[in-house]
C-alpha cells in the first residue's frame, strides 16, 4: 500500500541529545512537510521541502534541522537547542505545494524528554 | 487564510448521516475548503476538499454554499469508526495546513 511511514512511534530524548525522526513516503510526492502538534492545539509547520536538495523553514524551525537527499525521505533532527521538544511530530507529503494539493499525513512520532 | 468556526462537539447515531458544519465567512476567491479528521494518537486523515462546487468521494460529500461563506461535510452512513475530531480548513497559502480546534464527532450505537 502507498503511504507515509514515520518511525519510531515513540521516542525518548535525554537532555543535551539530538534525535532524528524518520519519514518515508512511497507516493511519488515531490513535497514533504514536518509539523508539530501540542496537546489541544493545531499543527505548526517546522520545515517543508518542495523538491530534493531543497527545504525551507516554517513557523517554528528553531532547534530543528532537516535534509532531503532522496525524494522518498525527509528526516527531522530535533537538536539539543530545542528546549521544549515534547510533542507529537507529524510528517506529510503532497504532489506539489499549491493550495489545491491535499497533504497526506503519517501516523506521527511522539517525542518525550527523559 | 480565512478563519473557520466549527461546533466543539456533535453526536450522531450509527447508520445515520453525520452533517458537520463549518463557517468561513471571510473566505476569499482563491481559497480552498479542506476537511481532515484525526483519531486519537494518529495522524490527520485527508477526507475531501473543494473550491466552489460540491464534491463527493468514497468517504464523504462536501457541500459549499453559493456565497462560499459556509460548508457542510456529510458522512452518509456514520459508523463507530468515524468517531474522531474533524477539522475544517480554509487554505489560501501554499505550503502548510492550518488546523484549528475542530469538531469532536461521537458516533453512538
Amino acid at each position: 500500500d502507498g503511504g507515509i511511514t514515520q518511525s519510531p512511534k515513540y521516542l525518548f530524548r535525554k537532555e543535551g541529545q539530538n534525535v532524528t525522526l524518520s519519514c518515508e513516503q512511497n507516493l511519488n510526492h515531490d513535497a514533504m512537510y514536518w509539523y508539530r502538534q501540542d496537546p489541544g492545539q493545531g499543527l505548526r509547520l517546522i520545515y517543508y521541502s518542495q523538491i530534493v536538495n531543497d527545504f525551507q523553514k516554517g513557523d517554528i524551525a528553531e532547534g530543528y534541522s532537516v535534509s532531503r537527499e532522496k525524494k522518498e525521505s525527509f528526516p527531522l533532527t530535533v537538536t539539543s537547542a530545542q528546549k521544549n521538544p515534547t510533542a507529537f511530530y507529524l510528517c506529510a507529503s503532497s504532489y506539489g505545494t499549491g493550495v489545491g494539493q491535499p497533504q497526506h499525513f503519517g501516523d506521527g512520532t511522539r517525542l518525550s524528554i527523559l | 487564510d480565512a478563519k473557520t468556526t466549527q461546533p466543539t462537539s456533535m453526536d450522531c447515531a450509527e447508520g445515520r448521516a453525520a452533517n458537520l458544519p463549518c463557517n468561513h465567512s471571510t473566505i476569499s476567491g482563491n481559497e480552498y475548503v479542506y476537511w481532515y479528521r484525526q483519531i486519537h494518537s494518529q495522524g490527520p486523515q485527508y477526507i475531501i476538499h473543494g473550491l466552489k462546487n460540491n464534491e463527493t468521494n468514497e468517504m464523504a460529500s462536501l457541500i459549499i454554499t453559493e456565497d462560499r461563506k459556509s460548508s457542510t461535510l456529510i458522512l452518509p452512513h456514520a459508523t463507530l469508526r468515524d468517531t474522531a475530531v474533524y477539522y475544517c480548513i480554509v487554505r489560501g497559502r501554499n505550503n502548510d495546513m492550518r488546523f484549528g480546534a475542530g469538531t469532536r464527532l461521537t458516533v453512538k450505537p
